[in-house]
């Protein structure tokens, strides 16, 4: 089973611009989370996804959004870029499905590491 | 709020040594996840404890959970320089959703022949 794959992986932009990130979760799974990691704040959840409809939501700005398809995959954007944005971005999937999926194992992907200039 | 803390946050022993990284979190969960990052990579799932005295195995590592007193240990036996890495906790909230979930700040282990 192939796993999660996130698209770009490496991403140059500069401050005001605007990115969108790209998330294909494993195979049958339904919930896509996405997370930041930074040297400064570590692992910080954004937001989840289950069945496109936005789940759960974590601390950060307007700015950042996200979205699901029927099939599943997600994007999220983020609008104008500060340097602070600089991170990498992960992407995790999940069954979360009845009760064998309650527990919620996520799956990583490899990230999209974005770089704000 | 809950706040996840790992301690140590930086580790170097030798090989063949054993150690134990700690994770205490604030408010009742019933999941703790144990992942594992090596640089400029991903988090590799290395162990999901559900419940109450939950203890997993693999390999040299072993990870255990007792939610009464909020804590999670992730022992290392006879550490070998393959298992250098930055190792996380991370907990859900109570409930049986997907919620996101919190991380501590991970412990950088390094292993030194």
């Amino acid at each position: 089973k192939a796993g999660v794959t996130q698209t770009p992986r490496y991403l140059i932009k500069t401050r005001g611009q605007q990115v969108t990130l790209s998330c294909s979760p494993i195979s049958g799974h339904r919930s896509v989370s996405w997370y930041q990691q930074t040297p400064g704040q570590g692992l910080q959840f954004l937001f989840e996804y289950f069945s496109e409809t936005q789940r759960n939501k974590g601390n950060f700005p307007g700015r950042f959004s996200g979205r699901q398809f029927s099939n599943s995959r997600s994007e999220m954007n983020v609008s104008t870029l500060e340097l602070g944005d600089s991170a990498l971005y992960l992407c995790a999937s999940s069954w979360r499905g009845g009760r064998e999926g309650n527990y919620n194992e996520q799956f990583f992907g490899p990230g999209t590491r974005l770089t704000v200039l | 709020e809950l706040k996840v803390e790992q301690n140590p946050l930086f580790l170097s022993m030798q090989e063949g040594k054993n150690y134990t990284i700690y994770c205490n979190y604030s408010t009742t969960s019933d999941r703790l996840y144990w992942y594992r990052q090596d640089p400029g990579k991903s988090l590799e799932s290395l162990f999901v404890l559900l419940s109450n005295g939950a203890v997993k195995q693999e390999g040299r590592l072993m990870a255990s959970l007792d939610t009464k007193a909020r804590l999670s240990t992730l022992h290392i036996t006879a550490a070998v320089h393959d298992l250098s890495a930055t190792y996380f906790c991370a907990v859900a909230r109570s409930g049986g959703g997907a919620d996101g979930l919190t991380f501590g700040k991970g412990t950088h282990l390094i292993i030194q022949p």
